[in-house]
């Protein structure tokens, strides 16, 4: 299948080593974050979520953090390996009773062996 | 268990003719969402169904575009008098609907119109 990472920031590191990626996300009423990988022909596969009353949130190899001050998300990956080669994505809950999400433009991880 | 299936995977329209994108979520799952996917793009928020209504539709481009889920399960998502820009990945998801609940994608339906 075609990439979904044409044009979109990427971020190359060789196996083994820790990968962060970066999100700004827009409003400052969000009340919940997720974090989706995407590989190439596939819908967005969730990897882990944090509330807007946390800074912290711990996966298995996978940590996210917000700061809330300057509108910032990351996700922090463990021991990249060549199976995290995809395109990742931040996503916002606004608020209110709809929970649609907002989703950031995404970023290519490419994992070198 | 199943996640979100869709189908069909791949549709090719000519300009002008009508389609219908079908989305089968996750059993109990009380909400749906379709969104639209450019290349190189994030996706973007179509429409949101709650069981059978559809409580917010202000993401739908034009008034060719449809969606509904009459029994509150399956939904589909129907776009009239197709065009060139309507071309995209087409993306449903599912979650059980209480606040926080994080959203489960299918693969998507690629349409091309030509």
């Amino acid at each position: 299948g075609e990439s979904v990472g044409l044009h979109l920031p990427t971020l190359s590191v060789q196996e083994g080593d820790n990968s962060i990626i970066n999100c700004a996300y827009s409003n400052s009423a969000s009340d919940y974050f997720i974090w989706y990988k995407q590989e190439s022909g596939k819908g967005p596969q969730f990897i882990i979520d944090i509330r807007s009353n946390m800074d912290k949130r711990q996966g298995q190899r996978v940590t996210v953090l917000l700061n809330k001050t300057v509108k910032h998300l990351s996700l922090q990956i463990a021991a990249t390996q060549p199976g995290d080669s995809a395109v990742y994505f931040c996503a916002e809950k606004v608020g209110g009773a709809t929970n649609k999400l907002i989703f950031g433009t995404g970023t290519l991880l490419a994992v070198q062996p | 268990g199943a996640g979100v299936s869709q189908s069909p995977r791949y549709k090719v329209a000519k300009r002008g003719q009508d389609v219908a994108l079908r989305c089968d979520p996750i059993s109990g799952h009380v909400s749906l969402f379709w969104y639209q996917q450019a290349l190189g793009q994030g996706p973007e928020f179509l429409t949101y169904f709650q069981n059978e209504a559809q409580l917010d539709k202000s993401g739908l481009p034009s008034d060719r575009f449809f969606a509904e889920r009459p029994e509150g399960s399956v939904s589909t998502l129907k776009i009239q008098r197709t065009q060139q820009e309507d071309s995209a990945v087409y993306l449903c998801a599912s979650s059980l609907g209480t606040q926080n609940s994080p959203l489960h994608f299918g693969n998507g339906t690629r349409l091309t119109v030509t």
